[in-house]
Order: structure tokens, then C-alpha cells, then sequence
């Protein structure tokens, strides 16, 4: 089935440092991801919508100089947390959509495992 | 999309039926409901799906009222394995795909 990996698993950075996450579709395409950010015992919590080869949309109250989205390619989407506070560790999870899948399915959106961000 | 109302805990005991109740009142006709678990420090995996009709697959069984303002997730015979939360979404087909997801049920499988 198709897969949505993501890079690093986890990291572990000093405050004030930028941290790149990767989230790649690996057996298709996808002109659309998403990405979330889960707090303990908390719900996912949409951040924005990265569109290939355009700006990315964020959520309301989401920071876009702080959260920066760039999805350069039908199969890479990358968030770099730019000046990493404590307050941003978390754990963010990319989905990806299928470009090629029309209609209803649920293989057209995929979830990665997910990458845990802890800042000292 | 429309919101959901799930119980904020369950248990169920290994080997039993696990029943996963939600509740969508303001769904839209073209609006489908969708499940999801989530297993500890993962990410979502899609379990089930469905407009109006019951759908069966190999992971559960769907059981959406005629109404469709709500529906249950059944999970046959739950193992310790099924221990998840378990987010239920509706969410109209193809188009953007953009999944929010509300609180969820927090399924305890116990021996």
C-alpha cells in the first residue's frame, strides 16, 4: 500500500536553533499534503495545507514566518520550525493525498508515523 | 465539514465486540463519515468509510442510522493490539481532503 514517510522520527534541538522535518510520499504522488501538530493527550490539530508549487494555506493562529512550508516537489513536503522554542515540542505528522486516485477512496490520503520534536 | 461527538473513553474486554459510538447531526448529504485510530506515538490509519450504507471491511464494520446523524464503529473481536483513539470524521469525498479531527474515544482493550 502506499506509504508516507517522514524524517527525522525524532529530534531533540537547542532553543532558538531551526529544525527541517520531511515528509515524502513514497510510491506516489501527491499534489497536496497536510500537516498537524499533536500536543500529549491531545488531538491532531491541522497546521496548513502545502500545495505543490505554490504557497502553502495556514490555519488560523499559525504562525507562517514561523512555521515554514515548502513543497517543492509532487513527492517532498518539508516544515522547517524556524527559532525553536521549548513550546514547540510536539509531535507533527504529515498526510499526503494521492493526485492519481479520483473519487472517493480512502488510499487517497495517507498518514506518515509522525516526528517528535523535543526543544531544550 | 461538519463536527462529531464521541464518548471521551472506553473499555472492552479482549476477544468481546468493541462499539464505537459518534454522533454528526449537521452532516451534509455529501458529506461521508470516516474512521480513524491512532496507536500510541503514531500516525492515523485510515480504518473505514461510508455515505449512508453499513460497510464491512477486514479491520471493522460501519453502521451508519438511516438518518445519518450518527453511527458505530464496530470492532468484532477487539484485541490489546486495538488499544487506540479512535477518531471518527466527516468529511465530503475527494476534493481537498482536508481532515480535521475532533477529540476522539480512547479504547482501553483489557485481558
Amino acid at each position: 500500500g502506499a506509504v508516507v514517510s517522514q524524517h527525522p522520527s525524532w529530534v531533540i534541538c537547542k532553543s532558538g536553533t531551526s529544525v527541517k522535518i520531511e515528509c515524502r510520499s513514497l510510491d506516489f504522488q501527491a499534489t497536496t499534503m497536510f500537516w498537524y501538530r499533536q500536543f500529549p493527550k491531545q488531538s491532531l490539530m491541522l497546521m496548513a495545507t502545502s500545495n505543490e508549487g505554490s504557497k502553502a494555506t495556514y490555519e488560523q493562529g499559525v504562525e507562517k514566518d514561523k512555521f515554514l512550508i515548502n513543497h517543492a516537489s509532487l513527492t517532498l513536503s518539508t516544515l522547517t520550525v524556524t527559532s525553536a522554542h521549548p513550546e514547540d515540542s510536539s509531535f507533527y505528522i504529515c498526510s499526503a493525498k494521492d493526485v492519481v486516485a479520483g473519487g472517493l477512496g480512502p488510499g487517497e490520503l495517507f498518514f506518515g508515523e509522525g516526528s517528535r520534536l523535543t526543544v531544550l | 465539514d461538519a463536527k462529531t461527538t464521541q464518548p471521551t473513553s472506553m473499555d472492552c474486554a479482549e476477544g468481546r465486540a468493541a462499539n464505537l459510538p459518534c454522533n454528526h447531526s449537521t452532516i451534509s448529504g455529501n458529506e461521508y463519515v470516516y474512521w480513524y485510530r491512532q496507536i500510541h506515538s503514531q500516525g492515523p490509519q485510515y480504518i473505514i468509510h461510508g455515505l449512508k450504507n453499513n460497510e464491512t471491511n477486514e479491520m471493522a464494520s460501519l453502521i451508519i442510522t438511516e438518518d445519518r446523524k450518527s453511527s458505530t464503529l464496530i470492532l468484532p473481536h477487539a484485541t490489546l493490539r486495538d488499544t487506540a483513539v479512535y477518531y471518527c470524521i466527516v468529511r465530503v469525498a475527494g476534493g481537498g481532503f482536508k481532515t480535521i479531527f475532533g477529540a476522539g474515544t480512547r479504547l482501553f482493550v483489557k485481558a
